[in-house]
């Protein structure tokens, strides 16, 4: 199957900074692109969807202001994490699909584990 | 909201048939199925989706019931390493002509030596 990469695999930053975590699509161009949350023994939770050179649609209860989003080539899409608080630690996974292939794919990045000190 | 209901925990003997099911009583005809897992801290793995007929690949079977309500993934011969969280998944349309997938809480499946 295609790849889809994030980078960095772990960050730990200090309460108030900001991080921000890449996902690339190694092999395939990403039209459309997800970023999900997982916290501890829980699923996934999508947190937005994105179309390249769009603005993301931010699901129920994310901060949009909070977590931004940008996707503006076809092969990368990052999320910021702005003024990072402990509450925002967690397991943030990217999801790409290429919706010319046809073939109704969707794959996800390794993830990237975030600790707010 | 996730539109599937799985039991929140399995377990079988290694080489013997894993047979997870999920109900999706709500699907709409035009919504496919979807099958990935979750190895403990890893990305999801895609393994299998349908829409009607059963789907066959290299990894697991997928059987749909014929009024859509209910399906059932197969592992033929299940390994230690199929140990993992399963989920089912129904897509939900998003926007004009893309879709989205909402996890739901899959099942924990651990296979035995």
């Amino acid at each position: 199957g295609a790849v889809v990469s994030q980078h960095p695999s772990w960050v730990i930053c200090k309460s108030g900074t900001s991080v921000k975590i890449e996902c690339r699509s190694l092999d395939f161009q990403a039209t459309t692109m997800f970023w999900y949350r997982q916290f501890p023994k829980q699923s996934l939770m999508l947190m937005a969807t994105s179309n390249e050179g769009s603005k993301a649609t931010y699901e129920q209860g994310v901060e949009k202001d909070k977590f931004l989003i940008n996707h503006a080539s076809l092969t990368l899409s990052t999320l910021t994490v702005t003024s990072a608080h402990p509450e925002d630690s967690s397991f943030y996974i990217c999801s790409a699909r290429d919706g010319t292939s046809g073939k109704n794919e969707q794959f996800f990045g390794p993830g990237t584990r975030l600790t707010v000190l | 909201d996730a539109k599937t209901t799985q039991p929140p925990s399995m377990d079988c003997a290694e080489g013997r048939a894993a047979n997870l099911p999920c109900n999706h009583s709500t699907i709409s005809g035009n919504e496919y199925v979807y099958w990935y897992r979750q190895i403990h801290s890893q990305g999801p793995q895609y393994i299998i989706h349908g829409l009607k007929n059963n789907e066959t690949n290299e990894m697991a079977s997928l059987i749909i019931t014929e009024d859509r309500k209910s399906s059932t993934l197969i592992l033929p011969h299940a390994t230690l390493r199929d140990t993992a969280v399963y989920y089912c998944i129904v897509r939900v349309p998003w926007m004009d002509s893309s879709y989205k997938l909402i996890f739901g809480s899959g099942t924990r499946l651990l296979v035995r030596p």
